[in-house]
């Protein structure tokens, strides 16, 4: 089982680009996120889904939009990049939305904008 | 305005030394969660607590829930090397809301 999944690694970026983060996961979690995590300033949740068809707007979504067609992905789209969006970004899974579920991250997309 | 904060938010000791990290908030949280990260990795989560004034302990590592819910600590016994990394804590509120995360602290064990 290989958990949560995201690609690319790491990708360097033209300011302006279009890029598409990915995130797969394979345990059948209904709830979905994406974080930036930068220096000094911890997780900030980006975007969220509950469950597949749904989604919504965590602390910072502007300039990202995301779309959660099945249950297994959840990719995360920057339209026009900036290089404030230069950050580490992790996408995490839990079983269900809600109280007391565990999150279950994925090894980051390190994003570079310039 | 952070809801959760985190303290001290980074602390470098020695090998067998015993420590405490806090993690504070004015407002009431359902249930906290408390994370590990190393570099270059996710975090993965170390405990969940649910009941006001709780204590959960796993191995060296005691973490407590406030009687009123609003604060956590993380207190870690002999800390060895292997205990270096981000410890994140987490607060949940009612419904379907997402987790609040805090800033973190940044734990280094020196050898």
């Amino acid at each position: 089982i290989a958990g949560i999944t995201q690609a690319p690694t790491s990708q360097i970026l033209a300011a302006g680009r279009r890029m598409t983060l990915r995130c797969t996961q394979d345990m059948r979690h209904n709830a979905m996120y994406w974080y930036r995590q930068d220096l000094g300033l911890g997780l900030r949740l980006i975007h969220y889904s509950n469950t597949a068809g749904t989604t919504g707007k965590g602390e910072v979504p502007d300039g990202y939009s995301v779309s959660r067609a099945n249950t297994d992905d959840f990719p995360l789209t920057l339209a026009s990049a900036v290089p404030s969006q230069t950050s580490v970004y992790f996408c995490a899974s839990s079983q269900q939305a809600g109280v007391s579920y565990e999150q279950y991250f994925g090894p980051g997309t390190r994003l570079t904008v310039t | 305005t952070q809801l959760l904060e985190q303290s001290p938010q980074f602390l470098s000791i020695q090998e067998g030394e015993n420590l405490t990290v806090y993690c504070n908030s004015s407002s009431v949280f359902s249930s906290l969660q408390w994370y590990r990260q190393e570099p270059g990795e996710g975090p993965v989560l170390l405990v969940t607590v649910v009941t006001g004034g709780e204590v959960k302990k796993l191995k060296r590592l005691t973490f407590q829930f406030g009687d009123a819910r609003k604060d956590s600590s993380l207190h870690i016994t002999a800390a060895q090397p292997g205990d270096t990394g981000l410890y994140l804590c987490a607060g949940a509120r009612w419904g379907n809301t997402p987790l609040v995360f805090g800033k973190g602290t940044r734990l280094s064990v020196i050898a």
